[in-house]
């Protein structure tokens, strides 16, 4: 059965601080792994990663994928309030035409000031 | 970039009613669409996946009867929860994307809340 595992559940940290968020998969017919974040409302788009070993930068936000190990990892350094979200990693995979994505359980991220 | 709206973005309805959900693509067509069900504090299930023009694909245990979802263009999508329980209040959430398109672009969701 195809699944997404996402750790840590939640974490809280002080602003300044910098996190590691991962995300190990379990998906036949790899294609690409997405990281979303997500406030109140519908998540929003990150990054997507579907090579081993390439950084993709964003700011402060950066992310890479081993698709040896089967994981990725979502970094955030010198945090603010305003990076407080759930963080939800997806992976789609080939074998469906129709763009699947199979969501891990998220982290909740907690930044205080 | 890629623009995804729901409507409405909150509804409470008594229970037995059915109520509508709408899922459009502003500014691009969307070959596919999803529907998802989020509970407080977990992630996103994923209920169906409906392409333009043809019937709704439904996960393992969703009932395609109670969830109707009808997909009539390639800038539409709606999710009708008919009969509705207090269980079936939640946030309900679309998504779109394009023909091969890996990235789907969420809608900012519907919370319902059936009384």
């Amino acid at each position: 059965e195809d699944k997404v595992v996402q750790s840590p559940l939640s974490l809280v940290v002080h602003e300044g601080d910098t996190v590691t968020l991962n995300c190990s998969y379990e998906v036949t017919n790899f294609r690409s792994l997405l990281w979303y974040k997500q406030e109140k409302k519908a998540p929003t788009f990150l990054f997507m990663l579907t090579s081993s070993g390439i950084e993709k930068k964003s700011g402060r936000l950066s992310s890479i994928l081993d698709k040896k190990e089967l994981f990725s990892i979502l970094n955030i350094t010198a945090t603010q309030t305003g990076d407080s979200a759930i963080y939800l990693c997806a992976v789609s995979n080939r074998g469906s035409t129709l763009g699947r994505l199979y969501f891990g359980r998220g982290t909740q991220l907690t930044v205080w000031p | 970039g890629a623009v995804v709206s729901q409507h409405p973005s909150r509804v409470i309805c008594k229970s037995g009613t059915s109520v509508k959900i709408e899922c459009r693509s502003l500014d691009f067509q969307a070959t596919t669409m999803f529907w998802y069900r989020q509970f407080p504090k977990k992630s996103l299930m994923l209920m169906a996946t409906s392409n333009e023009g043809s019937k709704a694909t439904y996960e393992q245990g969703v009932e395609k009867d109670k969830f109707l979802i009808n997909h009539a263009s390639l800038t539409l999508s709606t999710l009708t929860v008919t009969s509705a329980h207090p269980e079936d209040s939640s946030f309900y959430i679309c998504s779109a994307t394009t023909s091969g398109s890996p990235e789907q672009y969420f809608g900012p969701g519907t919370r319902l809340t059936v009384t």
